[in-house]
């Protein structure tokens, strides 16, 4: 599996302010992905990282709101703007292999909680 | 659209039992892929396992099983003789094929693996 940093692995942020949570991947990866996980939910996807090119949200989730940047193969970010308690939750970055099609893996996430 | 259902929320188990989730999913794709994943308490998801929808053989790893039934659409999980590390969530989910539906991973609600020493 890839070794995937996930920082930070945690915050408390004020309500109104804006997090930006890091992706770092130790090998070239093809796709890159964002998950948030309310809490006691499962994951629902925010959006596919396109390297280069502006991410792929789903439905319910906007840019402006989780713009994500991915510059390189290896990287992506994710920002959680003008956050409210409700955005209190882990987000996790998952990464598909070159070698492993098909299969994700998840960074540890980052525990979120908006005050 | 693509749906799984996890119907056990929460299964609490005395240590050596074995414990069975299951899995139950929808989609339209006559290529899928299906996974299992372990979230415990620190977070981070595990992989544990992917299906393809071609291959209905059970597999087994260790004290994990794994019985995939297209005809049910189901895909359960055992661990046999738990152990107290087992404790977590596990997650069921299900992908579809490339062209069709991309890599999204659709995921169930998850099942709460308790296990009492």
């Amino acid at each position: 599996s890839a070794v995937i940093s996930q920082k930070p692995s945690r915050d408390i942020c004020q309500r109104g302010t804006s997090l930006t949570i890091q992706c770092q991947v130790d090998s070239q990866v093809t796709m890159m992905f964002w998950y948030r996980q309310q809490p006691g939910q499962s994951l629902t996807l925010i959006a596919t990282a396109n390297q280069g090119s502006e991410a792929t949200y789903e439905s319910g989730f906007v840019i402006d709101k989780f713009p994500i940047s991915r510059p390189n193969l290896t990287f992506s970010t994710l920002t959680v703007s003008n956050m409210s308690p409700e955005d209190s939750s882990i987000y996790l970055c998952s990464v598909e292999r070159v070698a492993a099609k098909n299969i994700q893996y998840f960074g540890a996430g980052t525990r979120l909680s908006v005050l | 659209a693509q749906k799984v259902t996890q119907a056990q929320t929460e299964i609490s188990v005395v240590e050596k039992e074995d414990v069975t989730l299951d899995c139950v999913y929808e989609t339209r794709d006559t290529t899928y892929y299906l996974f299992w994943y372990k979230q415990p308490p620190s977070g981070e998801l595990v992989f544990l396992i992917r299906r393809n929808s071609f291959d209905e053989q059970n597999e087994i790893s260790g004290r994990y099983s794994w019985n995939f039934q297209k005809s049910t659409s189901s895909f359960n999980f055992t661990i046999t003789a738990s152990q107290v590390v087992d404790s977590a969530v596990y997650f069921c989910a299900l992908s579809g094929s490339f062209k069709a539906a991309g890599n999204k991973l659709t995921f169930g609600g998850g099942t709460r693996v308790l296990v009492k020493p």
